[in-house]
Formats: structure tokens, sequence, C-alpha cells
């Protein structure tokens, strides 16, 4: 079966502007995760859902940051009127279930703003 | 204090020996515990999941969980210049809402 997949892989833009990424979980996990992944850093949660329970979004780090889940499946990470310092890699990775399962992680897509 | 703390790094260590890499976390309530490889530029890939005390093994690599002590460790036996990778703990835990944390991860270097 197919992984997890994310679009696009690499996204340039100015500062000022909105961008939007999609991830696309694998088929059946309930778990959806969002992380940042600066050069050379850790991973830095941002966002997760399970199932159709509210999500957790203590991570997101300014109200710039949205991301919405439709159908408990497709996720799609909003950043408006980015700034430079948002430029990082973005990853998704998803999950049979939360806390005990494996992360599954997508390739990522690399945000760059000018 | 950082909730998951792992050495930097870099590790160094010959072909054919033992890597052992170490990983701390502050919560107690963690229930869940996670080594992921990652290549440079490329995404994590789990190696190995650890729920209860002791030692799990799989292959050449051997978790190590101390909730006690508030510790997990992997080792890597037979090392290969393959494995050079960095290495990134994670912990599941939900107290307080559910949260996975990451340590920064720890770069080994096998060298041939």
């Amino acid at each position: 079966g197919a992984g997890v997949s994310q679009s696009p892989s690499n996204k340039v833009t100015e500062k000022g502007k909105d961008v939007e990424l999609r991830c696309d979980p694998i088929s059946g996990h309930t778990a959806l995760y969002w992380y940042r992944q600066s050069l050379g850093q850790g991973l830095e949660f941002l966002i997760y859902f399970q199932g159709n329970s509210a999500p957790d979004k203590s991570g997101l780090p300014s109200d710039r940051f949205s991301a919405e889940r439709t159908g408990g499946s497709v996720s799609t990470l909003t950043i408006q009127r980015t700034q430079q310092e948002d430029s990082a890699v973005y990853l998704c990775a998803s999950s049979p279930d939360y806390l005990t399962d494996t992360q599954y992680f997508g390739p990522g897509t690399r945000l760059t703003v000018l | 204090q950082k909730e998951v703390e792992q050495n930097s790094g870099p590790l160094s260590v010959p072909e054919g020996a033992i890597a052992s890499l170490n990983c701390t976390y502050s919560d107690r309530g963690s229930q869940s515990f996670f080594w992921y490889r990652q290549y440079s530029g490329k995404s994590p890939e789990l190696i190995m999941s650890i729920y209860s005390n002791g030692d799990k093994e799989d292959g050449r690599f051997t978790a190590q969980l101390n909730k006690a002590s508030q510790y997990v460790s992997l080792l890597i036996r037979d090392s290969q210049p393959s494995d050079s990778a960095t290495y990134l703990c994670a912990v599941n835990s939900n107290t307080g809402g559910f949260k996975t944390i990451f340590g920064a991860g720890t770069r080994l270097f096998v060298k041939a």
C-alpha cells in the first residue's frame, strides 16, 4: 500500500504570502500529526488529529498557523502571512492509533520564505 | 529542562563496535517510547518501539527502558557505516492531553 504522501515537495514563497501544505495519510490510519523541522534541528510538534475528535493544537507556534482534516483523511496545514522564520521542512505522519503506535512519516514539504 | 533530552553528538564509533545512544525524559506519565533513524535529507523512520521496562531486541538493535530513572537507550551492535544517521528519541504521553515529544537527536558516525 501507499505510504504517507505530501505535496508540494518544495515550496518557495515570498514573505507575507499564504501557503497550503497537504498531507495524505495511510488509508485507515486514524491519527495524523504535523511537525516542523528546521535545519539541523529536531522535530517540533505542531498539531495532532485523532479520528473525529477536536485536534490538539497546542503546538501551533502562532495564530498564523491552522490545520484541518477533512473526512478523517487528508489534512491541510495553512500558514498565513508567512515569515522568514517559517522556513523549514514540514513533516506529516500518520499512525493506526495514538499513544502506542508507530508514526509513519511522509517525505515532507520544504518551505522557503524569501 | 527539556522534555526529552539527547546528547547531540556526534558520536563516532568504529565499524563493528557497539554504539550506545541515550535519552532522558521529564514526564513520568509517558507511556510509549520510540527510536527513529533519520538520514540526512530524509524523513524519520522507526527503528524500535518499547512500552515496558526492560530490554527489547530486534536484530542488531536493543532498546532499553527504565521508567523509574526516566531514561531510554538504544544499543546498536556490530555497527555498520550504513548506520551513520541521526537517531531521534520520541516519547508519547497522555498527561494533560496527548503529545509526542521528540528529542533533538544524536548524530552517529560509524567509521569504516
